[in-house]
């Protein structure tokens, strides 16, 4: 059973870097069919997609937080990781990783459980 | 607002069936793109439980359905249990300039 863990600090100070790894098990990263995303739920909002990584490094991100964001892949460590540069207050969020299938149709088949991440002084 | 809409709540008594619609436009699920849905319980990993418009992973009980026409999608749910609060969300791809994978704005799904 594939198994996503998203893991970082819960508290970020307007400004600074938010950095969340999200820790695969039960798969390997490798695998050619997936791309390895995250997910942000804001307060109050729906589910915005943030982009993906692929095992290769390949990345592709919502155009509303390019230049922002950052994914990359660590394939010895089966793990992928974001980091968002200058957060505000606007970027408080429960952030999911999930697996996303490469093929049609592209849904993504396992999540993790969410990380509520909120940026304040 | 999310790319998708969605009613914000539904509710239904135990054995009683649900639907909820999921609205995009021609450039999402109007272009053909197919549409997902997820079940969420706070503080769960979200849960795949349709994919493809009408198809369910294996383990997702057959009281749950999807469908799909035109620019919308719904998702119906037969013979309620408690088990089944939860929000639910649907998702497709959207190929206007703005974003990729769009979602709905969830439905909060309570059980009377």
């Amino acid at each position: 059973q594939v198994q996503l863990q998203e893991s970082g600090p819960g508290l970020v100070k307007p400004s600074q870097t938010l950095s969340l790894t999200c820790t695969v098990s039960g798969g390997s990263i490798r695998s050619g069919a997936y791309f390895w995303s995250w997910i942000r739920q804001r307060p109050g909002k729906g589910l915005e997609w943030i982009g993906y990584v692929y095992y290769s490094g390949s990345t592709h991100y919502n155009p509303s937080l390019k230049g922002l964001v950052t994914l990359s892949v660590d394939t010895s460590k089966n793990d992928f990781s974001l980091m968002m540069t200058s957060v505000t207050a606007a970027d408080t969020a429960v952030y999911y990783c999930a697996r996303l299938l490469t093929s049609a149709p592209n849904y993504f088949d396992y999540w993790g459980q969410g990380i509520l991440v909120t940026v304040s002084s | 607002q999310s790319v998708l809409t969605q009613p914000p709540s539904v509710s239904g008594a135990p054995g009683q069936r649900v639907t909820i619609s999921c609205t995009g436009s021609r450039s999402n699920i109007g272009a053909g793109y197919d549409v997902h849905w997820y079940q969420h319980l706070p503080g769960t990993a979200p849960k795949l439980l349709i994919y493809g418009n009408t198809n369910r992973p294996s383990g997702v009980p057959d009281r749950f359905s999807g469908s799909k026409s035109d620019t919308s999608a719904s998702l119906a749910i037969a013979g309620l249990q408690a088990e089944d609060e939860a929000d639910y969300y649907c998702q497709s791809y959207d190929d206007s300039l703005s974003t990729f994978w769009v979602f709905g704005g969830g439905t909060k799904l309570t059980v009377l």
